[in-house]
């Protein structure tokens, strides 16, 4: 079975450009996260969808980024316009029950 | 002052040495409790999870929760090259219906043949 998919791999933009992420979680896992690490920190939570719905966003840093889940499949993180602090790696991950959050491979994310 | 402070290391052991790697943690409502295995350029990877206290076995892994000191362990017995990575521990409360992890900073092993 194929796990949590990301894309793209990698990005680079210039500041003030926007940028779309990609994620595919698992078939049938209906909670999806999104999650960053910025340089030298932690992986820190953005937000969780529970099929389409958004039921915790409380990580998300600013009005610049913007989360979907259509139809409770697929995810989409926009960020516009993206500043230099936005640098990092994204990870998405989805989960059917508590202990099983598996992660997406990344998106690197340069801007510069 | 973080909720989960993890060691940063790098730790580096011999080829079959047993490894051990903590975190601590001060937010009492976690109940769920990960160790992720990340390496270089890839996501992380889920090794084990704890419900509430306890120890938990999966062959060469055990991990260990003591929630009155707060305190997780991962021990790995006779590592090996390949278990050279960074190791995350990750929590979450659940309960209070929050599922998101809260990590910490990851510790690097480097386990030499």
């Amino acid at each position: 079975e194929a796990g949590v998919t990301q894309f793209p791999s990698h990005s680079v933009i210039e500041k003030g450009q926007t940028v779309t992420l990609r994620c595919d979680p698992i078939s049938g896992h209906d909670n999806l996260y999104w999650y960053r690490r910025v340089m030298g920190k932690e992986i820190k939570f953005l937000l969780h969808f529970v099929k389409e719905s958004k039921q915790d966003e409380s990580g998300m840093p600013n009005n610049r980024f913007l989360a979907e889940r259509t139809g409770g499949t697929y995810s989409t993180l926009k960020v516009q316009p993206a500043e230099l602090e936005d640098s990092g790696v994204y990870f998405c991950a989805s989960s059917q029950e508590p202990w099983d959050m598996l992660f997406g491979p990344g998106t690197r994310l340069t801007v510069t | 002052q973080k909720e989960v402070e993890q060691d940063p290391g790098p730790l580096s052991v011999p080829e079959g040495a047993i490894v051990s790697l903590n975190c601590t943690y001060s937010n009492s409502a976690f109940q769920y409790f990960m160790w992720y295995r990340q390496y270089s350029r890839k996501g992380p990877e889920l090794l084990m999870y704890t419900y509430s206290s306890g120890n938990k076995e999966d062959g060469r892994f055990t991990a260990q929760v003591d929630k009155s000191s707060k305190y997780i362990s991962l021990f790995i017995r006779d590592s090996q090259p390949s278990d050279s990575a960074t190791y995350l521990c990750a929590m979450s409360e659940v309960d209070t219906g929050r599922r998101a992890l809260t990590f910490g900073s990851g510790t690097r092993l480097q386990v030499q043949p």
